[in-house]
């Protein structure tokens, strides 16, 4: 299993500021990823962390809009930039590790819900 | 595209059983996931398919046939503390999950 300490766990922050979400995990992992999760919808990866190099964005997402930190094999974070209220989600750091019988399997931060007004 | 669909919600009684089905097209499959949130918490890990059939756990059984895209989580003995969204996942050709949008379910006693 791993242990994923994620903060804060919830805020509510004014339009057009930012807020660093911070993610550490319990042990070593190569690549952390960050996830949205709107109400009623699924997980949306937006970016894949890897340490000493930037950060892979999926389609819809900008570093711009969210820059992501990863300094060291235990630690990421994840900036909501420049905010408005569409930015109102959860946002949650995900890594996987090697389950036998499978492949890898994610496990999960406790979540950020973030409300922008 | 990928896509995964799941029902949005479903109701069940106390004491009775449950399935609720996955259908699926991704590019590639290397494993589909089932996790289970609670409201306010992140997911957690049910249970994982890799080969057709059936995988039991306790109360709870996955089932999939890859030449169907198709994949359901079977609850036996529902309990109040089952009432969560159930979240179904497929590993992608390129070793991405790629996540349902979670089938709420409510427990009535």
């Amino acid at each position: 299993s791993a242990v994923i300490s994620q903060k804060p766990s919830r805020d509510i922050c004014q339009r057009g500021t930012s807020l660093t979400i911070q993610c550490q995990v319990d042990s070593q992992v190569t690549m952390m990823f960050w996830y949205r999760q709107q109400p009623g919808q699924s997980l949306t990866l937006i970016a894949t962390a890897n340490q000493g190099s930037e950060a892979t964005y999926e389609s819809g997402f900008v570093i711009d809009k969210f820059p992501i930190s990863r300094p060291n094999l235990t630690f990421s974070t994840l900036t909501v930039s420049n905010m408005s209220p569409e930015d109102s989600s959860i946002y949650l750091c995900s890594v996987e590790r090697p389950r036998r019988g499978m492949n890898t399997e994610a496990f999960f931060g406790q979540g950020t819900r973030l409300t922008v007004v | 595209g990928q896509n995964i669909d799941q029902p949005t919600e479903m109701t069940a009684t106390e004491g009775a059983i449950v399935q609720i089905n996955c259908t699926y097209q991704t590019s590639g499959f290397n494993g589909l996931f089932w996790y289970q949130q609670h409201a306010g918490e992140a997911p957690t890990f049910l249970s994982y398919n890799v080969l057709d059939g059936l995988e039991e756990k306790g109360r709870f059984s996955s089932f999939l046939s890859r030449s169907k895209g198709y994949s359901y989580l079977l609850l036996k003995e529902l309990q109040m503390k089952d009432s969560a969204s159930y979240l179904c996942a497929v590993r992608d050709s390129n070793y991405q999950l790629i996540w349902g949008a979670g089938t709420k379910l409510i427990i009535k006693p």
